[in-house]
C-alpha cells in the first residue's frame, strides 16, 4: 500500500503566527485532500489540492486562512495562517489513487496547539 | 441533508467479547460505505469498503454489513483484543451527482477494550 507522511507530527504555536504542514506521498497521485479533526470530532474536509490548479475549498474554509500548494504529484503543503486557539486541531492529508471504489489513504496527522 | 450518524458514541467491553457498532446514513445518491479504524494519534485506516450490492464484507475479526434499503450499516468485532481500542468511523461516499470525491464522515464510536 502507498505510504503517506506528514511533517511536523505536532507543534505548539503562538497566536498570530503561521505554520506550514508538509505532506509527502511515495507515489504519484492526482487527488490530494486536507482535513481537519477537532478534539473529539470526526474529520472535516478543508480543501482538495489538485496539481496544476488552485485548490478547491469547502464551505467555511478560505484560501487566505489555509493556503495550499501542490507543486507536483507527490507533495502538498497546507499553511494555517494567523493562528488562533480555535485552530488547535489535528490536520490530516489524504489521497486517493483513483475514483469510485478506491481506497483513500490518510497521513498520520499533525497535532497543532495554538496558545 | 447528507448525514452519517453512528451509535453508540462510546463503548467499553471486556477483552474477548464481541461488539457491534451501528451506522445510519441519509446520503443520496449512494456510492459506497467504508469503515475506518483510527488509533489515537494516527490517521484513519480502512477496514472495509462496500457498494450497494454488497451485504457483508469481512476483514479478519471485523465484519461489516450493509442494508442499502434501510441505509444502515454495522461493524461487528469478534473476540475483541486490547489493540481494538480505537475510534471506528463510518464514512459514506456520495454518487457522481454529489461532488464525486467527497466523503461524508460519521462522528465515530470510541471503543475501549479492557483486560
Amino acid at each position: 500500500s502507498a505510504v503517506i507522511s506528514q511533517k511536523p507530527s505536532r507543534d505548539i504555536c503562538q497566536r498570530g503566527t503561521s505554520l506550514t504542514i508538509q505532506c509527502q506521498v511515495d507515489s504519484q497521485v492526482t487527488m490530494m485532500f486536507w482535513y481537519r479533526q477537532q478534539p473529539g470530532q470526526s474529520l472535516t474536509l478543508i480543501a482538495t489540492a489538485n496539481q496544476g490548479s488552485e485548490a478547491t475549498y469547502e464551505s467555511g474554509f478560505v484560501i487566505d486562512k489555509f493556503p495550499i500548494s501542490r507543486p507536483n504529484l507527490t507533495f502538498s503543503t497546507l499553511t494555517v495562517s494567523n493562528m488562533s486557539p480555535e485552530d488547535s486541531s489535528i490536520y490530516l492529508c489524504s489521497f486517493t489513487p483513483g475514483t469510485g471504489l478506491t481506497e483513500q489513504y490518510f497521513g498520520p496527522g499533525t497535532r497543532l496547539t495554538v496558545t | 441533508k447528507n448525514q452519517v450518524e453512528q451509535s453508540p458514541q462510546s463503548l467499553i467491553i471486556l477483552e474477548g467479547k464481541n461488539c457491534t457498532l451501528q451506522c445510519n446514513y441519509t446520503v443520496s445518491p449512494f456510492s459506497n460505505l467504508r469503515w475506518y479504524k483510527q488509533d489515537t494519534g494516527r490517521g484513519p485506516v480502512s477496514l472495509t469498503i462496500m457498494t450497494f450490492s454488497e451485504n457483508t464484507k469481512s476483514n479478519g475479526r471485523y465484519t461489516a454489513t450493509l442494508d442499502a434499503d434501510t441505509k444502515q450499516s454495522s461493524l461487528h468485532i469478534t473476540a475483541s483484543q486490547l489493540s481494538d481500542s480505537a475510534s471506528y468511523i463510518c464514512v459514506v461516499r456520495g454518487g457522481w451527482m454529489d461532488s464525486s470525491y467527497k466523503l461524508i464522515f460519521g462522528s465515530g464510536t470510541r471503543l475501549l477494550v479492557r483486560p
